[in-house]
């Protein structure tokens, strides 16, 4: 059930751009990603949802293709501050409701 | 997005021994949920919480080991009993909420650092 991510990790310079891969083997209505810095707390970039796209962050958008069950993180023009390790979740439903599980994770390291 | 705050930021505890972090949240939510992450790793969720009835657990994680408290809207605590080497992690608070328009996502609290040696 745990979203598959790659690449496990991605080696930019400043300006370069970065493509970053979520997929799911079960039907995805949302996808949520976040970026966390060393030694901080994960912090929300963006949703995407079923038949939409949203645009959040920076220069960082998304897509989400339901039919291929996966989603696509799009870095552009990267930042020293975009840095960090990026995780895809999906949504899980249990008796309690609906929470949210991780992908692995993938690492970039954007450097000048 | 909701303010979160844990108690301690990190701990340093001996095998057998257990120790309980509290989350604070500045607003009311109705779901909160306690994560896991393991140097190097990802987030693992360990249960969702929400008031007035027994937290939900995920696959491999039991309440005897990882009891939880959630009594109001805006409090929980996760106790990790008879620890271990192998409980050293950072345990993370999250909590529901959204970025606007309906959207619903959820938001971590700074984490607790937990080593046991």
């Amino acid at each position: 059930q745990q979203p598959v991510q790659s690449p496990q990790a991605v080696i930019l310079r400043e300006g370069e751009d970065a493509v970053i891969n979520c997929s799911s083997s079960k039907a995805l209505y949302s996808v949520h990603w976040y970026r966390q810095k060393h030694g901080e707390a994960p912090v929300f970039l963006m949703i995407l949802l079923k038949g939409g796209e949203q645009k959040g962050h920076e220069k960082i958008s998304a897509s989400f293709n339901e039919k291929k069950q996966q989603s696509s993180l799009y870095l552009t023009a990267s930042q020293l501050s975009y840095s960090g390790t990026y995780f895809c979740g999906t949504e899980i439903t249990n008796q309690a409701g609906t929470a949210l599980i991780f992908g692995k994770g993938t690492t970039l390291s954007v450097s000048s | 997005s909701a303010v979160i705050s844990q108690k301690p930021s990190r701990d340093i505890c001996q095998r057998g021994t257990s120790l309980t972090i509290q989350c604070q949240v500045d607003s009311q939510v109705t779901m909160m949920f306690w994560y896991r992450q393991q140097p190097g790793q990802s987030l693992t969720l360990i249960a969702t919480a929400n008031q007035g009835s027994e937290a939900t657990y995920e696959s491999g994680f039991v309440i005897d080991k990882f009891p939880i408290s959630r009594p109001n809207l805006t409090f929980s605590t996760l106790t990790v009993s008879n620890m271990s080497p192998e409980d050293s992690s950072i345990y993370l608070c999250s909590v529901e909420g959204g970025p606007g328009q309906g959207l619903e996502t959820q938001y971590f609290g700074p984490g607790t650092r937990l080593l046991v040696l």
